[in-house]
């Protein structure tokens, strides 16, 4: 079965120190992999996706920028962290293909900047 | 921007049917209806899409209106563990085949 590993969980990091964090899939070749971010009582916002590897879509022009340097490998990163950046920070993968496949989330990483 | 539109917030009785309600008016042919929810502080799980039939599984039913415009996410019997934000997506068939979240409904499952 597929499996999609998320960390960390949380992180605590100060304003304008760097930023990296990794997900994996298991279980699957060639998904599709997604960023997204959620600021504290809000929606869901997609940063990154990504159809194969060193393949990187920005929805958003921001501080952040995305990495997929292995087929089941994606990472998010900063330079210099902003208070801005703080929220919750989910990974997705699906499956290539058709329109009707759906999204697995990761567990997220809880990024405060402080 | 998101292409749906849901009720901020709803209530529901604990063991009564929860419908939420999604208008998405500008639906294009290819493009299906997904539910997800979010439990506090974890990452969304799916629940349910479809296309124009009607779809049923262990956890939901989808109603989608005949001229897709809008759809309906029926949870037949609302426990408390169902009070989460509830997100309607019409899921762009497109390069990346990107999931746009919008705000979402919060469903408080009352006992």
């Amino acid at each position: 079965s597929q499996t999609i590993h998320q960390w960390p969980a949380t992180l605590v990091q100060p304003v304008g120190s760097p930023l990296s964090l990794e997900c994996t899939v298991e279980g699957t070749s060639n998904p599709n992999l997604y960023w997204y971010r959620q600021a504290a009582g809000r929606g869901l916002q997609l940063l990154f996706y990504s159809v194969g590897i060193g393949q990187i879509s920005s929805e958003v022009p921001q501080n952040l920028s995305a990495s997929r340097p292995q087929d089941r490998q994606f990472i998010l990163s900063s330079k210099k962290l902003l208070l801005s950046d703080s929220g919750f920070y989910l990974c997705a993968w699906s499956e290539t293909g058709t329109g009707g496949t759906e999204a697995f989330f990761g567990q997220g990483t809880r990024l405060t900047v402080v | 921007d998101a292409k749906t539109t849901q009720p901020t917030s709803m209530d529901c009785a604990e063991g009564r049917a929860a419908n939420l309600p999604c208008n998405h008016s500008t639906i294009s042919g290819n493009e299906y209806v997904y539910w997800y929810r979010q439990i506090h502080s974890q990452g969304p799980q799916y629940i349910i899409h479809g296309l124009k039939n009607n779809e049923t599984n262990e956890m939901a039913s989808l109603i989608i209106t005949e001229d897709r415009k809008s759809s309906t996410l029926i949870l037949p019997h609302a426990t408390l563990r169902d009070t989460a934000v509830y997100y309607c997506i019409v899921r762009v068939v497109s390069y990346g085949q990107n999931f746009v979240f919008g705000p979402g409904t919060r469903l408080s499952v009352l006992p």
